[in-house]
């Protein structure tokens, strides 16, 4: 079993949509939290970190549930622009740089 | 932009040969993390270089090995390449507190 696992899809939803991607995590004691948007051959993005309370980035929601070790991300009002790759990625502490990522859940926005 | 940078974009090279990618971190950033990221699967972490040491390693073999200069920038280096060794390379760099990291658009190696 992966230590970080993501549904792959793809998600295929119409524009305005609201879509949500879940990522489960096996280490009970892992730290940080985060989603990254991966744009077809390019490099993964920062989308925004995970906090215990959630937060929220205008469309975007992203909520920790450590109960049940898993992370999700919403994405309200969809647009074409949304369509890319979401990895999340767990840390066993607070330093971001030895990040252990999911495989990605791929989202097409259709018109 | 992240002011990430890596050099060369590509490179193709032959099994058994030796490889250096090169990253320039983003200014005020003095952790560097590299990454392989094959086709079709998330980056996995190889090792992350934090004040010139190296501060943490994924599961790869000691023919993948690295080093970070007095001005943050960094190389890793790959000895006898593999076939499985074709890959995307992600350096990503963060800064003291090592709380976010940025990428660089990456290194794509095939090797053959």
């Amino acid at each position: 079993r992966k230590e970080v696992e993501q549904d792959p899809g793809p998600f295929n939803v119409p524009e305005g949509a609201t879509v949500a991607f879940n990522c489960t995590y096996s280490n009970s004691a892992s730290q940080s939290f985060f989603w990254y948007r991966q744009d077809c051959r390019k490099e993964p993005k920062l989308l925004m970190s995970v906090y215990s309370s959630g937060n929220e980035d205008g469309r975007f929601t992203a909520q920790l549930n450590r109960a049940s070790q898993y992370i999700s991300l919403l994405i309200r009002d969809s647009k074409l622009s949304d369509s890319a790759t979401y990895l999340c990625a767990v840390n066993k502490d607070t330093n971001a740089g030895k990040s252990t990522f999911g495989d990605g859940t791929t989202l097409t926005v259709k018109p | 932009e992240t002011g990430v940078t890596q050099s060369p974009t590509h490179l193709i090279k032959t099994r058994g040969q030796q490889v250096t990618l090169r990253c320039s971190s983003q200014s005020g950033h003095n952790t560097v993390s590299w990454y392989q990221q094959a086709l079709g699967q998330g980056p996995q972490f190889i090792f992350q270089y934090y004040r010139e040491e190296e501060n943490g390693r994924g599961n790869f073999p000691p023919r993948f090995s690295g080093l970070q200069f007095p001005n943050y920038s960094s190389e890793l280096n790959v000895n006898a390449l593999e076939l499985d060794d074709s890959a995307l390379y992600l350096c990503a760099s963060g800064p003291p507190a090592r709380e976010t990291q940025y990428f660089g658009p990456g290194t794509r190696l095939l090797v053959l």
